[in-house]
């Protein structure tokens, strides 16, 4: 399986202000996506990140608030703009080789509370 | 929408009993369906798959059973370690086939 690394693994933020969040794999990966999980609660599915076009966002998150990057195959950011106390989550970096039954593989998270 | 939920949010076992999570899920279309276990501060981490032409896959002291019929999957494990405690989540491919869609997450705490 690949090896996944996010930075920061944690930030204290103010509001107003953005965040971005790296994830880098350790080898090529077809397909990464990036999650938002909320404090006690499932992981929810903000976009899938596209190498070199724009990324496909689920319904309840847009580009303007989650812009997404993805210039190659072994790395993507995702940037939390404008964050509120709302946006403290657990955000996860995940990747997968990219058949539909392929195994998705998780980064370690990055922890985000907003003040 | 689809959507896939657990019965049991909370379970507690003892050290050595075996454990069994739960999983209904409604899309009778899903083809793929993977059990992740999921400790405090960390991501993730994967622990056994299924697809829909199975109904039985084992793993190391893990076997997850998928029953078509009534759209429900289920993890077990052997000999339960303190190891083990931690949030399990179901997962399945959506329609559009690549993103997963999770299930709520069952707590495992094993009790020595």
């Amino acid at each position: 399986s690949a090896v996944i690394s996010q930075k920061p693994s944690r930030d204290i933020c103010q509001r107003g202000t953005s965040l971005t969040i790296q994830c880098q794999v350790d080898s090529q990966v077809t397909m990464m996506f990036w999650y938002r999980q909320q404090p006690g609660q499932s992981l929810t599915l903000i976009a899938t990140a596209n190498q070199g076009s724009e990324a496909t966002y689920e319904s309840g998150f847009v580009i303007d608030k989650f812009p997404i990057s993805r210039p190659n195959l072994t790395f993507s950011t995702l940037t939390v703009s404008n964050m509120s106390p709302e946006d403290s989550s657990i955000y996860l970096c995940s990747v997968s080789q990219g058949g539909p039954t392929d195994t998705q593989y998780f980064g370690p998270g990055t922890r985000l509370t907003v003040l | 929408g689809e959507s896939v939920g657990l019965h049991l949010p909370t379970l507690s076992v003892q050290e050595g009993d075996n454990s069994i999570i739960n999983c209904a899920y409604s899309n009778s279309a899903s083809d793929y369906f993977i059990w992740y276990k999921q400790e405090s501060g960390k991501g993730p981490q994967f622990i056994i798959d299924i697809r829909s032409n199975m109904d039985k896959r084992q793993g190391q002291r893990v076997t997850v059973l998928l029953n078509k019929t009534v759209k429900h999957l289920s993890l077990q494990i052997a000999a339960t370690q303190p190891g083990d405690s931690a949030v399990y989540f179901c997962a399945e491919n959506r329609d559009s086939g690549y993103a997963l869609n999770f299930g709520k997450g069952t707590s495992l705490l094993v009790t020595p």
